[in-house]
């Protein structure tokens, strides 16, 4: 099993639709846990960030995390265009430590 | 902020040559620098972590001696691909580590031909 799976993709969705994102984790000793898009040819761009149990909101983007089902989503309302990119869950277990990745998905929002 | 340059954003050499890259913190101070390599449609691949002031520690698999890298201040690493050849082809990506998060670098892509 690996550490961190992250729902395959790839994901279409028409504009304006509610998005979903999923990744769930083995290892209990993760604390902190983030959210990174990145588009074609791109460094990934850090989206959320969080390290309790609960949501977080920034905009259109809610983070949830659920650590005693290990397993984080993020959420995307009214989605646009723009937000077609590969959507990346990270996570660590303390500072400077280095960050275990899911695979990525790719996500299309359709105009 | 939180923003990370990196210098070149694309290089091609020949067989053989030497390629530098350079990863650079901005606007704050990061004892801990990461690499990483990219190819198409895959995920992050972690090469190496670069403290400050110490040597790097490598992945399972990359070649120290092959892609060598540079702590020397708290802004700047450098990672070095010694002799180049076409299967080092890839996108390279830096980080920087700030508190609990990474902050990346926009990515060098290198062609090797």
């Amino acid at each position: 099993q690996k550490e961190v799976e992250q729902d395959p993709g790839p994901l279409s969705v028409p504009e304006g639709a509610i998005v979903s994102l999923n990744c769930t984790y083995s290892n209990s000793a993760f604390q902190y846990f983030m959210w990174y898009r990145q588009y074609s040819r791109k460094g990934p761009e850090l989206l959320m960030y969080t390290y309790s149990s609960g949501n977080k909101e920034d905009g259109r983007f809610t983070a949830q995390v659920d650590k005693s089902s290990k397993y984080i989503s993020l959420f995307i309302r009214d989605s646009q265009p723009s937000d077609s990119a590969t959507y990346l869950c990270a996570m660590s277990v303390g500072a400077n430590s280095k960050l275990t990745f899911g695979k990525g998905i790719t996500l299309s929002v359709r105009p | 902020g939180a923003v990370v340059s990196q210098h070149p954003s694309r290089v091609i050499c020949k067989s053989g040559t030497s390629v530098k890259i350079e990863c650079r913190s901005l606007d704050f101070q990061a004892t801990t620098m990461f690499w990483y390599r990219q190819f198409p449609k895959q995920s992050l691949m972690l090469m190496a972590t670069s403290n400050e002031g110490s040597k790097a520690t490598y992945e399972q698999g990359v070649e120290k001696d092959k892609f060598l890298i540079n702590h020397a201040s708290l802004t700047l690493s450098t990672l070095t691909v010694t002799s180049a050849h076409p299967e080092d082809s890839s996108f390279y990506i830096c980080s920087a580590g700030k508190r609990e998060v990474e902050f990346f670098g926009p990515g060098t892509r290198l062609t090797v031909l």
